[in-house]
């Protein structure tokens, strides 16, 4: 069935990049997205990629993609204290009416 | 994109009873969906509401304990029945973004403590 794989912890130091890895298995998806989850919080969409893109890019956010290996990547150029957070990556169900979601990495920023 | 709101945003509840969560869009939505977050954990899909029909249940999840209403296109309610604490957890719903967000925009979620 459907999954998605994530690891979950990440920690670096305020101004440094963060990468946050993604692997999932539905290669039919057409869509492939990243959410973030402060604490006490909902979910806010950050950004999504079309499955034929590679990569895109919003402000400090590059999003990669590797179809070939089912592989999907968040990065967060100059890291602050305020983007301490859990990110999910999730993808879209086989129906395409809901998401999967990973476990959800959790970035500690320290400055 | 819409813009969902959820209520309660939180509650603490005695076991064996229930609750029921509101979720109002600002906009006609075809399809809601009803997330459950354990504490710790990932976002598991329980259902889909479509106005106009029954709910369609995710396995694991029945309609018994999970009952659903969707009157119109742009509010639909989520019961946890029979509470014990095993359904502590942020239950949160859903739409899709629609338009030039194909996202799916999320409630503030309702965080549940069942003693």
């Amino acid at each position: 069935g459907e999954d998605v794989e994530q690891s979950l912890f990440l920690s670096v130091r305020e101004g440094d990049s963060s990468v946050i890895n993604c692997t999932y298995t539905d290669s039919s998806s057409t869509y492939l997205y990243w959410y973030k989850q402060e604490p006490g919080a909902g979910l806010q969409l950050l950004t999504y990629i079309f499955s034929n893109m590679d990569m895109k890019q919003d402000q400090r956010l590059t999003v990669l993609l590797n179809k070939k290996d089912k592989h999907l990547s968040l990065r967060i150029a100059d890291t602050q204290t305020g983007d301490s957070a859990i990110y999910f990556c999730a993808e879209a169900n086989q129906a395409g009416t809901a998401l999967i979601f990973g476990k959800g990495t959790t970035l500690s920023v320290s400055s | 994109s819409a813009v969902i709101s959820q209520k309660p945003s939180r509650d603490i509840c005695q076991r064996g009873t229930s609750l029921t969560i509101q979720c109002q869009v600002d906009s006609q939505v075809t399809m809601m969906f009803w997330y459950r977050q354990q504490p710790g954990q990932s976002l598991t899909l329980i259902a889909t509401a479509n106005q106009g029909s029954e709910a369609t249940y995710e396995s694991g999840f029945v309609i018994d304990k999970f009952p659903i209403s969707r009157p119109n296109l742009t509010f639909s309610t989520l019961t946890v029945s029979n509470m014990s604490p095993e359904d502590s957890s942020i239950y949160l719903c859903s739409v899709e973004g629609g338009g030039n967000n194909y996202g799916y925009t999320f409630g503030s979620g309702t965080r549940l403590t069942v003693v």
